[in-house]
């Protein structure tokens, strides 16, 4: 039969709204941390990260927080659109594993027109 | 220009049969990632490959898991004795750095086993 996944986060805006995602982490030793969008179909598309020494980090309509005393990572997403619609996914980097990422659970970005 | 492609988009094959999944990473990027993504999960990673060598197999499931990049560029990740469980999502990245760069995805190659 066919397999059911998890249900994931759900977070709904309205068009023109700011959204902010949220990401719990657990390593202290990670060095970078992502954000991943991932769209219906495709893989996942980076869209900004930020140094482990750093707690902001801006880019266009987008800005990450990171909070080390909690282990918190954050996405903010100004004036949301409906293209923004997606799953996104935070990402830890280790640079002595080779980089691999190690992925939290994605958020499900809903933007209502 | 082009980007990670990876083929087939999808793959149907019957329990117990033997498959390869291919990854053409962004041209001259020396760094290559396999990670499997399950429905409503994140990507977790299998393997990785700094030029012709897989410097990190640890995400490899078990031995029925292998891949290839013998010439430094194109991989092959190889599953036998196909399991009704290693239906997912496989996900090829890319990156120009030995582990510090951006990582690129591909659209990776959505595996179902009958």
């Amino acid at each position: 039969g066919e397999s059911v996944g998890l249900h994931l986060p759900t977070l709904s805006v309205q068009e023109g709204d700011n959204s902010i995602i949220n990401c719990a982490y657990s390593n202290s030793a990670s060095d970078y941390f992502i954000w991943y969008k991932q769209e219906s179909g495709k893989g996942p598309q980076f869209i900004i990260d930020i140094r482990s020494n750093m707690d902001k980090r801006q880019g266009q309509r987008v800005t990450v927080l990171l909070n080390k005393t909690v282990k918190h990572l954050s996405l903010q997403i100004a004036a949301t659109q409906p293209g923004d619609s997606a799953v996104y996914f935070c990402a830890e980097l280790f640079y002595n594993q080779g980089g691999k990422l190690i992925f939290g659970q994605g958020t499900e970005l809903s933007v209502k027109p | 220009g082009a980007g990670v492609s990876q083929t087939p988009s999808n793959k149907v094959t019957e329990k117990g049969k033997y498959v390869e999944l291919r990854c053409d990473p962004i041209s001259g990027h020396t760094a290559l990632y396999w990670y499997r993504q399950s429905l409503g999960q994140g990507p977790e990673f299998l393997i990785y490959f700094q030029g012709t060598g897989a410097a990190d197999d640890s995400g490899l499931p078990n031995d029925r898991f292998f891949a290839v990049r013998p010439e430094g560029s194109v991989s092959t990740l190889k599953i036998q004795r196909t399991e009704r469980g290693d239906s997912a999502v496989y996900l090829c990245a890319s990156s120009s750095l030995d582990g510090t760069g951006t990582q690129y995805f591909g659209p990776g190659t959505r595996l179902t086993v009958l």
